[in-house]
């Protein structure tokens, strides 16, 4: 079946320590996003990538880092200087045209 | 970033009534998304509308571009227990190269 895969559903990180989200579609589309979801909230963009080898930064970007070097996958490393990191976090592609956005299941990251 | 005006932020209504939200800008928009989103999962997309003035529907779902290419408006017609969820809406403006969001409307539909 064809879609965007985010592993693992639930993770834990402890205060200081990097943790990596995973984000792979099988779509062949060559944009792909992270969004961040806090309570309540709606969806803010931390980074996105268009193509290969290539990223921006969204809103929010900071404490946050990403790779794109294959088309398929987009992880996102959460690292310790994202102060505030419990949220539920969203992966997104999509092709160029026309651009509408595909999301996964999300992975919810919580604190020890 | 710039955020849409979505609204209402929540509605409770009954089994078998219809629903309304919408989504307003102060930019003009050439895509217009709607998602559905259950707790703990992705959103889910139920309607894209890409021309001003475009309605479209999906089931029991109608959404339209609104001419002024600056809203969009959701419609649910006969609200079942499995609507309930949020809505949200998504746009993208002429310019850009990247979806915004609103906020996001709570359903809650009472059987």
């Amino acid at each position: 079946d064809g879609g965007i895969t985010q592993s693992p559903k639930y993770l834990f990180r402890k205060e200081g320590q990097n943790v990596t989200l995973s984000c792979e579609q099988n779509l062949n589309h060559d944009a792909m996003y992270w969004y961040r979801q806090d309570p309540g909230q709606g969806l803010r963009l931390i980074y996105y990538s268009q193509i290969v080898n290539d990223f921006q930064k969204g809103d929010i970007a900071e404490g946050y880092s990403v790779s794109r070097e294959k088309k398929e996958s987009f992880p996102l490393t959460v690292t310790s200087a994202q102060k505030n990191p419990t949220a539920f976090y969203l992966c997104a592609s999509s092709s160029s045209q026309p651009e509408t956005q595909y999301f996964g299941p999300g992975t919810r990251l919580l604190v020890l | 970033g710039q955020q849409l005006n979505q609204s209402p932020q929540s509605m409770f209504i009954q089994e078998g009534e219809d629903v309304s939200m919408n989504c307003t800008s102060s930019s003009i928009f050439n895509t217009w998304l709607w998602y559905k989103q259950d707790p703990g999962e992705g959103p889910v997309l139920l309607i894209a509308l890409y021309k001003a003035g475009e309605l479209t529907s999906n089931g029991r779902l109608t959404a339209q571009f609104g001419i002024t290419r600056k809203d969009s408006f959701l419609n649910i017609s006969a609200s079942i227990p499995s609507d309930v969820g949020i809505y949200f809406c998504a746009g993208r403006e002429t310019s850009g190269s990247r979806l915004t969001f609103g906020e996001g409307t709570q359903l809650t539909v009472n059987p």
